[in-house]
């Protein structure tokens, strides 16, 4: 059965620097999202992405934020100069057409 | 704008007792309705999803759920738990609209703990 991966796992940043969390959508899914849970509190939207473009972001998604999709396969969100409060697991999903979206496994953001 | 309440925080049951894990939402506008679980050290997992037709759905591992268009109300059963069901259950609203690419509103989890 197809799923969403998502690298790394697991990421260790010192705060400032810039990272890249890379997603790999179900190939014939068309809607990408990201979305980010801190530790203890709800899942939260951060953006949605459809041909080529941002549809919708959230007031987290400010501009050390951007999303990309290089190639016909990768999903990315990165964000510029971390800072401590950008710890949290962050999930991509995606949808043939918006309605159901499937998760990623996700990558725990520890910035220090 | 939407919103979801997920009235308990944590429910602890015995193994094969049945448990009913209660969500509530607001909205302004028509929605799907999901429930999604988290096993520990895990990502989301589709648990099952209301979109149209009938309102009583199922779902995997023996769950089903009732949308309640009147009381707003999209509660999870299982008429008996297995402690392999031991996880976190989201209930999450998106807007039906034509444009599609609808964010998911999630609300705050239930942390279901079956005990032997």
């Amino acid at each position: 059965e197809p799923e969403v991966t998502q690298t790394p796992s697991h990421q260790v940043t010192q705060m400032g620097q810039e990272v890249i969390l890379r997603c790999v959508p179900i190939s014939n899914h068309l809607y990408f999202y990201w979305y980010r849970q801190i530790l203890g509190q709800k899942v939260e939207f951060l953006v949605s992405f459809y041909n080529n473009e941002i549809s919708e972001k959230s007031e987290i998604f400010d501009d050390q934020f951007s999303v990309e999709r290089p190639d016909g396969s990768n999903f990315t969100l990165k964000i510029r100069s971390t800072k401590l409060e950008d710890s949290a697991m962050y999930f991509c999903a995606s949808s043939v057409s918006g309605a159901t979206q499937y998760f990623g496994p996700g990558t725990r953001l520890t910035v220090l | 704008a939407q919103s979801v309440t997920q009235l308990d925080s944590q429910v602890p049951v015995f193994e094969e007792a049945p448990v009913e894990l209660r969500c509530n939402y607001s909205s302004s506008v028509s929605v799907y309705l999901f429930w999604y679980v988290q096993y520990p050290n895990q990502g989301l997992q589709l648990l099952l999803k209301y979109l149209s037709g009938s309102t009583l759905v199922k779902g995997i591992n023996g769950f089903e759920a009732e949308f309640n268009k009147s009381q707003t109300s999209f509660h999870l059963r299982k008429p008996s738990v297995h402690i392999s069901d031991t996880a976190e259950y989201f209930c999450a609203v998106s807007p039906i609209t034509q444009g599609g690419s609808e964010k998911l509103v999630f609300g705050k989890g239930t942390k279901l703990t079956v005990n032997p």
